[in-house]
């Protein structure tokens, strides 16, 4: 039973720390994303990449998150600094374009910035 | 503009009853996918179904069935005799057939009681 795992489950960390979050999407899997999570803002989409290059990340804040896949198997989204309106789930999914068309999604990270 | 709206914020059940969960779309495009995710107390985002635009059969899976209307842009969502791990939020979402971003409603937040 494939599944995308996500590392750690849970964080919390305070303000101003680097955050890193890490994706295993399902092997053989050509396309992640990368969604957050909120209350006041449901799910967002913040980037993806399609066979480890990155297609869009313009819903993401520049100036302090990052998202690369070093290599098929990882991707990771960083945050430095963090901020206390960073505390979200985020979410890691894949899906095979042209195949199923489908995202599977991860268990997610829930994020606390104190 | 794509857009999906589910105007059930929360709809409380009691065990065996019958529920419909409620989802309209608005979209330009003239192909496109339309799907369901469940999203337990635990919450992970369980993929239910994914239904193309030109296949409007009606679809049913145990307990689930999704009934497609173009005619009204709806995709509604309906659990038989509800059980209490019925219980979760329900996002439907909607992309288009060459775009890969995934339009989410608001979700419906189903409480089934014993």
């Amino acid at each position: 039973d494939a599944r995308v795992t996500q590392t750690p489950r849970h964080k919390v960390t305070e303000m101003g720390q680097e955050v890193t979050m890490r994706c295993q999407p399902i092997l053989g899997h050509n396309t992640v994303f990368w969604y957050r999570q909120t209350m006041m803002q449901g799910l967002e989409l913040l980037a993806y990449f399609r066979n480890r290059a990155p297609l869009d990340d313009s819903g993401m804040p520049k100036d302090r998150f990052s998202a690369e896949m070093p290599d098929a198997t990882l991707a990771t989204l960083k945050i430095q600094p963090s901020e206390p309106r960073d505390s979200a789930v985020y979410f890691c999914a894949s899906g095979y374009r042209g195949l199923t068309d489908t995202q599977y999604f991860g268990p997610g990270t829930r994020l606390t910035v104190l | 503009a794509q857009k999906v709206t589910q105007a059930q914020t929360e709809i409380s059940v009691v065990e065996k009853e019958d529920v419909t969960l409620d989802c309209v779309y608005e979209t330009r495009d003239t192909t496109y996918y339309l799907f369901w995710y469940k999203q337990p107390p635990s919450g992970e985002l369980v993929f239910l179904i994914r239904r193309n635009s030109f296949d409007e059969q009606n679809e049913i899976s145990g307990r689930y069935s999704w009934n497609f209307q173009k005619s009204t842009s709806s995709f509604n969502f309906t659990i038989t005799a509800s059980q209490v791990v019925d219980s979760a939020v329900y996002f439907c979402a909607l992309s288009g057939y060459n775009t890969d971003k995934l339009i989410f409603g608001t979700g419906t937040r189903l409480q089934v009681f014993p």
